[in-house]
Order: structure tokens, then sequence, then C-alpha cells
């Protein structure tokens, strides 16, 4: 079955512990990316890979790091994870298409809380 | 600078047909447009993409006029569980594909 997996769904931490959260994709996909969602925020980007060894920043980096050292796997890392990083994560992976464009593939998210 | 701009809600009743237009005015000549559905808790669920005209798979339909600075989606027939947030999206291949608020659509009985 193609899917995203990340891991851990829920995690509760303490201010300036580093985590990671580990995301797959069985799909091949090339692109990859990490989200974070707040209340009346909607979903924004925080990095992206489009491919292996390549990553970019997303929309709202600071605080986070990225590796792509494989194709399938996309970790986030949070070196000093502070109460404002508490949010609801979602990784995603998608292909392009030259012809039909994209589909993204979301993870069931990882409910983050930094107290 | 935003890439889409879409209501921030709407209502509507079982069985109607529901049309929500995005505004991309400054699209360029090499984005999709792309549709998601999310329900609370759970990642977005693509529904449809389109480039220009119209669209038709299962679940909705896409009409995208011929200068493609907007597009709506149609669902046809809603359902209570088609209450749900719906992003519109202008992707492209080398660039990032980033969400907006979305349209926060409520079924009611």
């Amino acid at each position: 079955e193609a899917q995203v997996t990340q891991n851990p769904r829920y995690l509760i931490t303490v201010t300036g512990k580093k985590l990671t959260v580990t995301c797959s994709q069985n799909m091949n996909h090339e692109y990859m990316s990490w989200y974070r969602q707040d209340p009346g925020l909607g979903l924004r980007q925080i990095y992206y890979s489009m491919n292996v060894e390549v990553t970019d920043k997303g929309d709202v980096p600071e605080g986070y790091k990225v590796s792509r050292k494989e194709k399938r796997n996309f970790p986030l890392i949070l070196e000093s994870p502070s109460p404002n990083q508490t949010s609801l994560y979602f990784c995603a992976s998608s292909l392009w298409h030259r012809e039909a464009g994209t589909e993204a593939f979301f993870g069931q998210g990882t409910r983050l809380t930094v107290v | 600078l935003a890439k889409t701009t879409q209501p921030i809600s709407m209502d509507s009743y079982e069985g109607q047909e529901v049309n929500i237009t995005c505004s991309h005015n400054n699209i360029a000549t090499n984005d999709y447009i792309t549709w998601y559905q999310q329900f609370p808790s759970q990642g977005p669920r693509f529904i449809i993409q389109g480039y220009k005209t119209k669209v038709t798979n299962e679940v909705a339909s896409l009409f995208i006029p011929a200068d493609r600075k907007s597009s709506t989606l149609s669902l046809p027939r809603v359902s209570l569980s088609d209450t749900a947030v719906y992003y519109c999206l202008v992707v492209n291949r080398d660039d990032k594909i980033i969400f907006g608020k979305g349209t926060r659509l409520h079924i009611l009985p």
C-alpha cells in the first residue's frame, strides 16, 4: 500500500531536548516536505527536498533541520525545541508527472507538545 | 505574496452542488491548479488537478477559464461528510508547494 509514515504520532517533550520526527515513503517519490499546522494559520511549509541531498527552506524553517540521505526518508530535527514549536506536523511526498502535474501524499501527522 | 485567494468559509445543505472559487491572478505558464481536502487532525488529501478547461473525476469537477486567473471546484450533491477545509494551490515542478488557509466548508442537514 502506498503511504507516507510518520513517527511518533504524539510526542510531549521539554524545552531544549533534541528530538527527531521520522518520515518515510514507499512510493519512490523525489519530492518530500514538512509542514506545520496551527489553528487559524493553515499549513505552512517548513522545509522541502526535491531529491536526495537537496533540501530547501520553506516559509518557516527557523528552529528546524532536515536531511535527505536516502530517497525514502526525510526526518525533521528540532535541535532545541521551544514551546512555540508546539504544533501538528505533516510530512508529504509527491512525484512530478510531466504532463499531469503532481499529487502530494500526506502522513498521518505528529502532534508535538513542548513544555 | 499569497499565490491564491479563496473564501474563508462557506455553508451549504446536503444534496446541493457546491462551487468554491479560487483566484490566482499571478499564475505562471507552468503552474498547475490543484485542490486538496482536509478533515480535522488528518493530512490533506488530493482531490483534483488541472491545467486548463475542465477536469472531472469521481469526486469533483474543476473549471478553469481560458485566462487561468481563477478556478472553480465543484462538488456535486454534497453530504455531511464533505464538511472539511478545501485548499486551492498553484504548483509547478521547481517550486515550493504552498498551502493557504483554505475554505472551511460546512454542510448542513
